[in-house]
């Protein structure tokens, strides 16, 4: 079945730091690519997307390119924020599905 | 962009009683929605899949007659938490999907806040 890994957590950094979380998932044909961030005490919110492979989703200085070959949707920032705080949720949901499939979370924390 | 809202945000609750939680979506009609639990420091486990006018669909090993989903409207989705005890407190999360828009592949789905709930 479908499923998303992404790297252990928790990440600790100092502030303008170079952050990357690492995802990788496993799916039949051509899903579509999120990463939601949850902040403490609140739903999720969606941060980037990308629909096909080498598409680039960016927001909020954040970055993440959908790479096919290696089956991976890697997160970047080049320079963190303390206010970056938060649990980051890799997802998937395949073509035609209703269902998305997370990963496990990575909680990051940003010391100033 | 879309909003999803939860009622209550948190609510506090007697063993046995039954509580309800709202889930609308405000600027946007939604055919499907999604309850999800969360526990602490873990991931979002997938309840159901609740679309509107019709019976909700359950994940396995999640019992249909303790949490009872109702999907009454285009904008609703409601889940009652029946004769709830301790080990139900958690954090339960909503979300409601858009249309899947042509060429765009997978509809987005939009969360709610949550709903704390804390069974004594």
């Amino acid at each position: 079945g479908d499923s998303v890994t992404q790297m252990e957590g928790p990440v600790t950094l100092s502030e303008e730091a170079f952050l990357t979380i690492n995802c990788t998932y496993t799916a039949t044909g051509y899903p579509s690519l999120f990463w939601y961030v949850q902040y403490p005490g609140e739903g999720l919110q969606l941060l980037l997307k990308a629909t096909k492979a080498d598409d680039k989703g960016s927001n909020k200085g954040f970055e993440a390119t959908y790479r096919k070959e290696t089956t991976s949707f890697h997160l970047e920032k080049g320079s963190v924020q303390v206010s970056d705080s938060a649990v980051y949720f890799c997802a998937l949901i395949r073509r035609g599905a209703q269902k998305l499939v997370f990963g496990q979370g990575t909680r990051l924390t940003i010391n100033p | 962009g879309a909003v999803v809202s939860q009622h209550p945000s948190w609510v506090i609750c007697k063993s046995g009683t039954s509580v309800k939680i709202e889930c609308r979506s405000l600027d946007f009609q939604a055919t499907t929605m999604f309850w999800y639990r969360q526990f602490p420091k873990q991931s979002l486990m997938l309840m159901a899949t609740s679309n509107e006018g019709s019976k909700a669909t359950y994940e396995q090993g999640v019992e249909k007659d303790k949490f009872l989903i109702n999907h009454a409207s285009l904008t609703l989705s409601t889940l009652t938490v029946t004769s709830a005890h301790p080990e139900d407190s958690s954090f339960y999360i909503c979300s409601a999907r858009d249309a899947e828009l042509p060429g765009q592949g997978a509809g987005e789905q939009y969360f709610g806040p949550g709903t704390r709930l804390t069974v004594t």
